[in-house]
């Protein structure tokens, strides 16, 4: 049980736009910065967004992050076959130190 | 460019022990918090714990369920952090990736990420 609550699956079609819940408390989300982790099949993590809503460089506009509250979400759009991946959030908690979502799995269809 | 290698991963028996390296190259290593992060087969990610760097007191914390059996260590002299492991359990068995850490406080709340990761190395817990 993770104390970062992600849906454990979410698909759409090629072009379309897909989002990413990441649902907490204000002991972590409320209070913190949340960032996002793409694991493509087979290989380590990836930082896909940091502080909410920022982008490392080389990671494309179509990725996109926002918070609101006690969860934060993260958007695709212009999905491609090659997003097909495992998303996480994860954030700081005052209480577990550093906390990880469940996982998202994607499903391009 | 920013590499993390992972090492000493491999199969050990419940109880016994075992220590992992990640050997860091393309920066400067003692500037930066470093990670242990873990994946069970089939699972997701599993924060392990963060050594701190030496302007902050290299100093350590860990997730409740590794506290007082596992330890991350570092040797800035070596770009290498460490993570000893005693009286493993089968549930430890998994991938384990370093991390680079990026963090601040900000007035609205603390900034903390892992910006790189290595390839990971797998442990294996069985008798």
């Amino acid at each position: 049980q993770s104390v970062l609550t992600q849906p454990p699956s979410v698909s759409a079609a090629p072009g379309q736009k897909v989002t990413i819940s990441c649902s907490g408390s204000s002991s972590n989300i409320g209070n913190n910065y949340v960032s996002w982790y793409q694991q493509l099949p087979g290989t380590a993590p990836k930082l896909l967004i940091y502080d909410n809503n920022k982008r490392p460089s080389g990671i494309p506009d179509r990725f996109s992050g926002s918070k609101s509250g006690t969860s934060a979400t993260l958007g695709i759009t212009g999905l491609q076959t090659g997003d097909e991946a495992d998303y996480y959030c994860g954030t700081w908690d005052s209480s577990l130190n550093w906390v990880f979502g469940g996982g998202t799995k994607l499903t391009v269809l | 460019e920013v590499q993390l290698v992972e090492s000493g991963g491999g199969l050990v028996q419940p109880g016994r022990s075992l220590r992992l390296s990640c050997t860091a190259s393309g920066f400067t290593f003692g500037d930066y918090a470093m990670s242990w992060v873990r994946q069970a087969p089939g699972k997701g990610l599993e924060w392990v714990g963060f050594i701190r760097s030496k302007a902050y007191g290299g100093t350590t914390e860990y997730a409740a369920s590794v506290k007082g059996r596992f330890t991350i260590s570092r040797d800035d002299s070596k770009s290498i952090a460490y993570l000893q492991m005693n009286s493993l359990k089968t549930e430890d068995t998994a991938v384990y990736y370093c991390t680079r850490d990026q963090g601040d406080y900000y007035g609205s709340g603390r900034s903390y990420y892992f910006d790189y990761w290595g390839q990971g190395t797998l442990v294996t817990v069985s008798s």
